[in-house]
């Protein structure tokens, strides 16, 4: 099946430095979605993109669906000790009809130091 | 807004025992799914449900079953409990878009149940 990779697994940064990641896989999706997941709760969703190319924003959060539909990047710009957690892509490959599910990747801990 | 609601929160069970875990949502949503999360292995998908008294197996479905009885509850059971199903179990739902090509959208999620299987 599909699969979403996302790396390193782990990334540490200093409190108001940005930070990109990105997810790819290797077939297309129509879909790209990232969440965030702090400790001890269930993931939240942060942006959620549909057509190729498009750019959004979320206060400091960016996030791109890749114009070969087969990657996303999310930007966090002038960190801030809350972002840390865990961020997972998600992505639904391209029309699989209404039953088609997500597809997550492996997650990112993110480590902010003050 | 309740949203996602998972009961409980927190499980130890002795291997072979059996247990529900309950997921019900409160937005009218048509799919509904249950994942676990593993250290370093994401999420992965167990069953789902596309709508109410339909059920589907996902990536990991061994050693559990789902019902989905009623549209906002969606329930997961281990018969017979073992050690690798210590883990954390999430549910989602999702509703379905207007566009056919999109099928459904994001999926919302519940704070999860920690199981352990000692």
């Amino acid at each position: 099946g599909q699969q979403l990779n996302q790396s390193p697994q782990s990334m540490f940064i200093q409190e108001g430095e940005d930070v990109s990641m990105n997810c790819t896989s290797s077939s297309i999706f129509n879909t790209w979605l990232w969440y965030k997941q702090d400790p001890g709760e269930g993931p939240v969703l942060l942006i959620a993109l549909y057509k190729a190319g498009e750019l959004t924003s979320n206060g400091r959060l960016t996030a791109q669906f890749g114009i070969t539909r087969k990657d996303s990047f999310l930007n966090i710009s002038a960190s801030i000790p809350s972002d840390v957690g865990i961020y997972f892509c998600a992505g639904r490959p391209f029309y699989t009809g209404a039953n088609s599910k997500l597809t997550f990747g492996k997650g990112i801990t993110l480590s902010v130091r003050p | 807004n309740a949203g996602v609601t998972q009961t409980p929160k927190f499980r130890v069970l002795k291997t072979g025992q059996s247990m529900t875990l309950l997921c019900a949502q409160d937005m009218n949503h048509e799919y509904m799914y249950w994942y676990r999360q593993d250290p370093g292995m994401g999420l992965r998908l167990i069953h789902y449900s596309v709508g109410e008294g339909t059920t589907a197996k996902g990536e990991v479905p061994d050693g559990y079953n789902v019902s989905r009885l009623k549209k906002q509850n969606f329930l997961l059971g281990l018969e017979s409990a073992a050690p690798s199903q210590t883990s954390v179990y999430f549910c989602a739902s999702s509703y379905r878009t207007s566009e056919l090509w999109q099928g459904n959208t994001e999926a919302f999620f519940g704070q999860g149940t920690r199981l352990t299987v000692v």
